[in-house]
């Protein structure tokens, strides 16, 4: 059982290219999120969906997005990618509203120079 | 919007000793959580608490949840060099389905 996978692991961009973070889970989770991580500052949430064809933003959405056209997979895309942007990326995903178990992928670094 | 303050922000302890960290919020939550994240991992879950006063434990460790509903906290007994890490605290809201995650507490043990 695979749980929740990341792909990339690694990533160097140069500002301004763009690229896309896939998120694939295998346990049938409704919920899926991502959220970056930087130092101090714990996790903050990016966008979220509640559902497949769904997506909402979170704290911190400017200068991503999101898609869920697969109940399974949910995609981060930046489109012009910013130092600013340099961080640990994190998907997520849960059962259902109440159940706050959250089940973690292992992370995408992304540097932006 | 909602902030938990976590503290200490970082630990330094010999193994064997006890370790209590702490998380507290302006807002009241439902569900109160621990996850632990170990170098280049996403954080696991280590306790999850539902009513507000609950006393739980996983191992050697023990968390609870605050009578206010605003606060939790977390002890490690007898740590071992394996407890190091970062520990995140989390509160959950039933009403906006949100998870909000503290600042976390870096633990550092010498063997």
């Amino acid at each position: 059982n695979a749980g929740v996978t990341q792909t990339p692991k690694f990533r160097v961009l140069k500002t301004g290219q763009s690229m896309t973070l896939l998120c694939a889970q295998d346990m049938n989770h409704e919920y899926m999120y991502w959220y970056r991580q930087d130092p101090g500052m714990g996790l903050r949430l990016i966008h979220y969906s509640v559902g497949e064809g769904t997506t909402a933003k979170g704290e911190v959405p400017d200068g991503y997005n999101v898609s869920r056209l697969k109940k399974q997979n949910f995609l981060l895309g930046l489109e012009s990618a910013a130092p600013s942007q340099t961080s640990v990326y994190f998907c997520a995903s849960r059962t259902s509203w109440t159940d706050f178990g959250y089940t973690f992928g292992s992370g995408t670094r992304l540097t932006v120079v | 919007g909602q902030q938990l303050n976590q503290s200490p922000q970082s630990m330094f302890i010999q193994e064997g000793e006890d370790v209590s960290m702490n998380c507290t919020s302006s807002s009241i939550f439902n569900t109160w959580l621990w996850y632990k994240q170990e170098p280049g991992e996403g954080p696991v879950l280590l306790i999850a608490l539902y009513k507000a006063g609950e006393l739980t434990s996983n191992g050697r460790l023990t968390a609870q949840f605050g009578i206010t509903r605003k606060d939790s906290f977390l002890n490690i007994s007898a740590s071992i060099p394996s407890d190091v890490g970062i520990y995140f605290c989390a509160g959950g809201s039933s009403n906006t389905g949100k998870l909000i995650f503290g600042q976390g507490t870096t633990l550092q043990v010498k063997p």
